[in-house]
Formats: structure tokens, C-alpha cells, sequence
């Protein structure tokens, strides 16, 4: 159980041009989820956190009109980075908390975003 | 606000062989840790938590970890390691007084490579 995942798993897109992720928790409702950014060989960094049906609350120095979270339904959030550069090329990790289970996240497999 | 370290990127071990991860971390309040683990082209899976009682916390696979208050470590140990042990290994703090708000603050992550 507990099983989160996001689609698409890769995308390759033109500068300019925008990406939603989808994050799905497929076998239990997440009142809450993160989304968190990875580089090559360094930690994930936290982008923003989403309570379903409220505005998300984004990290310091995370530009929120560049990526746009929505957590339409208790089983699904999507990030849409929009006017995608090559610095927006990253790993991008999504992870869900279950209602009234605390201090756990069940993660996504991440999805490989590159920019050309 | 908290930090954590993971000194070692890479840790190559034999099989059979005993294992210790190093996390130590930075933080000005109480804190939960935690110990994730990344299998390539997957999502990242808790192997266990400390939240408080005993320090020797045992996990999944075989792993265990002590909290060291006074050291500010949670290193994570095994005592015969398998090829299937091989992976990405992150260690991760929260602050304890954030209930219902789990932001979670990752290491930069050590490779854990098995050797035949």
C-alpha cells in the first residue's frame, strides 16, 4: 500500500514552452503533499507544500507564478512549470501524506525534466 | 532551521562486509530523523524514523540507527550488507514542533556500492 506515482517519469521539452507533472497517491487519500527538486548529486530541496483544496505554500526563493501547484482532489497534484528554461532542467520528487498519519511521506519516483 | 550532513558521497563495501552510514545534523529545536533509501529509477523509501523513546531504532532490511543527542548523529548500520543493498541512502530531520507540517530537510545522499 501507500503506492504514489507521477507521470510522465521523463520529458524533453523546448524553451519557452510549459510542463505539468502530475503527482498521484493511487491507494490512499494525501491531504498533503511536497514537491522537492533534485539536482545531480545534491539533496532535494523542498519547492512548496500543498494542503488539498488551498493555495500551496511555497520555499523561500521558489518563484510561484513559475511553478504553479494545484491539489484539485485528495489524490492528485500536478506542478506545471511554465516558460521552461534549461535552468529548469531538474529532477523533480513528489511525496504524499496520508490523513491522520503524521511524520511519514510515501515519495513518487521523481520525473526528469530537460530543457533544451 | 535545520541542516544535515552526510559526509561521505560514496561508500563501497563488500558483500557480507558491516556497513555505517554518517548523518549528523544541525538544528536549534527538537527534531524527528530520518533514514530514506533511492533504488535507481525509484522513488525513495523509508527505512526507519526516529521520533523519540528508545535511541536504537531498528528498520527495514536489516538496517538500525542510533540517535546521539549530544553528538547530533543518526548513523545507520548494518551488519552484512547485500548486493541488493546497493543504492542511494538519504538522511532527513524535521522540526518535532511543526505536528501536521512535516517539512523535511535531506543530506546530499551516499551512494552505498556492494562489492562481490
Amino acid at each position: 500500500g501507500a503506492v504514489v506515482s507521477q507521470h510522465p517519469s521523463w520529458v524533453i521539452c523546448k524553451s519557452g514552452t510549459s510542463v505539468k507533472i502530475e503527482c498521484r497517491s493511487l491507494d490512499f487519500q494525501a491531504t498533503t503533499m511536497f514537491w522537492y527538486r533534485q539536482f545531480p548529486k545534491q539533496s532535494l530541496m523542498l519547492m512548496a507544500t500543498s494542503n488539498e483544496g488551498s493555495k500551496a505554500t511555497y520555499e523561500q526563493g521558489v518563484e510561484k507564478d513559475k511553478f504553479l501547484i494545484n491539489h484539485a482532489s485528495l489524490t492528485l497534484s500536478t506542478l506545471t512549470v511554465t516558460s521552461a528554461h534549461p535552468e529548469d532542467s531538474s529532477f523533480y520528487i513528489c511525496s504524499a501524506r496520508p490523513r491522520r498519519v503524521y511524520n511519514e511521506q510515501f515519495f513518487g519516483p521523481g520525473t526528469r525534466l530537460t530543457v533544451l | 532551521a535545520q541542516s544535515v550532513t552526510q559526509l561521505d558521497s560514496q561508500v563501497p563495501v563488500f558483500e557480507e562486509a558491516p556497513v555505517e552510514l554518517r548523518c549528523n545534523y544541525s538544528s536549534s529545536v527538537s527534531v524527528y530523523l530520518f533514514w530514506y533509501v533511492q533504488y535507481p529509477n525509484q522513488g525513495l523509501q523509508l527505512l526507519l524514523k526516529y521520533l523519540s523513546g528508545s535511541t536504537l531504532v531498528k528498520g527495514i532490511n536489516g538496517f538500525e540507527a542510533e540517535f546521539n543527542k549530544s553528538q547530533t548523529s543518526f548513523h545507520l548500520r548494518k551488519p552484512s550488507v547485500h548486493i541488493s543493498d546497493t543504492a542511494e541512502y538519504f538522511c532527513a530531520v524535521s522540526n518535532a514542533a511543526n505536528f501536521g507540517n512535516e517539512k523535511l530537510t535531506f543530506g546530499t545522499g551516499t551512494r552505498l556500492t556492494i562489492i562481490p
